[in-house]
């Protein structure tokens, strides 16, 4: 069965400090996407990326990286240098391929607080 | 449009009224999917759609709760004689559906509709 974990519930940090949000997924297929959200306070749901399970390249944009390994199913996402702005709460997801799988199975999410 | 539209923001009801809300999807996105999201927990996937033709309801509660993807007209998701413990964020997301290798596209999501059950 599909599962997201995102084992830390809320990080604390100062800002500038190097922040990493784990997240663990269990899947049966072989074919899979993953993906990370933000969630400001004000609610709206923020697509940061998506990731396929052919590609195990890390990606780096801006101050956001993202650290995949399959022998681990992992997905970490690490902020560096982390701003006050970066506060929300980050939500790590998975979709399957299969058809009729195009759901996405979220994680319970983790609360950053980034202080000045 | 470019952005998934949810109306309203807020609807208020009292236990046991009708609640409606509505979301319109990206222009050329064929896929719409409707999510709960009670007191900014993890999100419990409801429905989703391909076009008008219901793709996936493993989610949805069977008794009162229903969604349409009409043409030309926005989605819906109704729920109908609230409870209590209805009251949550419903987002709305779209997507072009399936991508490259057989995967699937990022689900877009709109600012969601906060209901309130009194």
């Amino acid at each position: 069965a599909q599962k997201v974990t995102q084992a830390q519930t809320e990080i604390s940090v100062v800002e500038k400090e190097d922040v990493t949000l784990d997240c663990v997924y269990e899947t049966r297929d072989t074919t899979y996407y993953l993906f990370w959200y933000k969630q400001p306070p004000s609610g709206e749901l923020v697509f940061l990326i998506r990731r396929n399970s052919f590609d195990e390249q890390n990606e780096i944009s801006g101050r956001y990286s993202w650290n995949f390994q399959k022998s681990t199913s992992s997905f970490n996402f690490t902020i560096t240098a982390s701003q006050v702005v970066d506060s929300a709460v980050y939500f790590c997801a998975l979709s399957e391929a299969r058809t009729g799988g195009f759901k996405t199975i979220f994680g319970a999410g983790t609360r950053l607080f980034v202080k000045a | 449009g470019e952005e998934v539209a949810q109306t309203p923001k807020h609807l208020v009801r009292g236990e046991g009224q009708k609640a409606k809300l509505y979301c319109a999807p990206i222009k050329g996105h064929s896929y719409v999917f409707w999510y709960q999201q009670v007191l900014k927990n993890e999100f419990k996937f409801l429905i989703s759609f391909q076009n008008e033709n219901v793709f996936d309801e493993t989610g949805m509660p069977k008794e009162r709760f229903s969604a349409k993807c009409l043409p030309n007209s926005p989605c819906s998701l109704e729920i109908q004689a609230t409870k209590l413990e209805d009251s949550a964020v419903y987002f709305c997301a779209s997507s072009q559906g399936r991508g490259d290798r057989g995967g699937n596209q990022p689900q877009h999501f709109g600012d969601g509709t906060r209901l309130s059950i009194l």
